[in-house]
C-alpha cells in the first residue's frame, strides 16, 4: 500500500509570498492528484499529473517519478488561497485500486 | 446536472438504524469513489468502482458498510446498524477513468449518528 507524506502540515505566509507544498510517496504510480479543500469543506481537484509539470493560473504542480515526489507551488499568494491542500496517489501504484491521501497541508495566507 | 450530486446533504439518525447515501456521478465517468472525512481528520478511502470491474472494497471499515453501483450510474453507500463513530462527511467523487482523470467531488453528506 502506498504511503504518502506531505509537508509542511501547517503553513502561514503573507500575501504575495511564493508557496511550496511537498508530497512524497512510497510506491511508483501512474498519476498523482492535488486537491484543494476549502474552509467550507468543498473539495476541488487542482491537478492530475503523471509526469513533468502542469500550470493553471498561479498554481504550478511538478512531479518527479524517479524520486517519487511532487510539489505544488502557488505564486503571488492571496488570502483566498487559504485552504487545505491534499495530494493523493493510487493505493498500489495504479490499476484497479483506490487512492491514498496525504494528511493535507493547512495553508493560511494573511493579508 | 453538470457535477457530482449527493443526497441527502445532511442526515441525522439514531444509533442502530440503517442509512443509505446516494451519489450521482457525472455522466460518462466510469470511476466512482466513496470517501469519509471525520471532523478534523483527513480523507479516508472507502470503496472504488471502475466500470464493470469488481469494486475495490479495501477501505470499508467494517461489514456494516456496503456499496453498490449499477453500471456506470448511481451509487449507494449503505451503513447498517449505525454507530456514533460513523458520524462523518461522506464524499463521493467520479472521474473519466481510474487514476487517469481529474477527480470531481460532490458536496458530501454530513451524517450525524446520535
Amino acid at each position: 500500500k502506498n504511503e504518502v507524506e506531505q509537508s509542511p502540515q501547517n503553513l502561514t505566509a503573507q500575501e504575495g509570498e511564493f508557496i511550496t507544498i511537498n508530497c512524497s510517496y512510497s510506491v511508483g504510480i501512474s498519476a498523482l492528484h492535488w486537491l484543494q479543500q476549502h474552509p467550507g469543506g468543498g473539495i476541488v481537484s487542482l491537478f492530475m499529473l503523471s509526469s513533468g509539470k502542469k500550470k493553471h493560473g498561479r498554481l504550478i504542480a511538478t512531479i518527479n517519478i524517479q524520486e517519487k515526489h511532487s510539489s505544488l507551488h502557488i505564486t503571488a499568494s492571496h488570502p483566498r488561497d487559504s485552504a487545505v491542500y491534499i495530494c493523493a496517489v493510487p493505493d498500489s501504484g495504479g490499476g484497479a485500486d483506490g487512492l491514498t491521501f496525504g494528511k493535507g497541508t493547512h495553508l493560511i495566507i494573511q493579508p | 446536472g453538470a457535477g457530482v450530486s449527493q443526497s441527502p446533504s445532511n442526515k441525522v439518525t439514531e444509533k442502530g438504524k440503517d442509512v443509505e447515501l446516494r451519489c450521482d456521478p457525472i455522466s460518462g465517468h466510469t470511476a466512482l469513489y466513496w470517501y469519509r472525512q471525520r471532523l478534523g481528520q483527513g480523507l479516508e478511502f472507502l470503496i472504488y468502482f471502475q466500470g464493470n470491474s469488481a469494486p475495490d472494497k479495501s477501505g470499508l471499515p467494517s461489514d456494516r458498510f456496503s456499496a453498490e453501483r449499477t453500471g456506470e450510474s448511481v451509487s449507494t453507500l449503505t451503513i447498517q446498524r449505525t454507530q456514533q463513530e460513523d458520524s462523518a462527511v461522506y464524499l463521493c467523487a467520479s472521474s473519466l477513468s481510474a487514476h487517469l482523470g481529474k477527480l470531481f467531488f460532490g458536496s458530501g453528506t454530513q451524517l450525524s449518528v446520535l
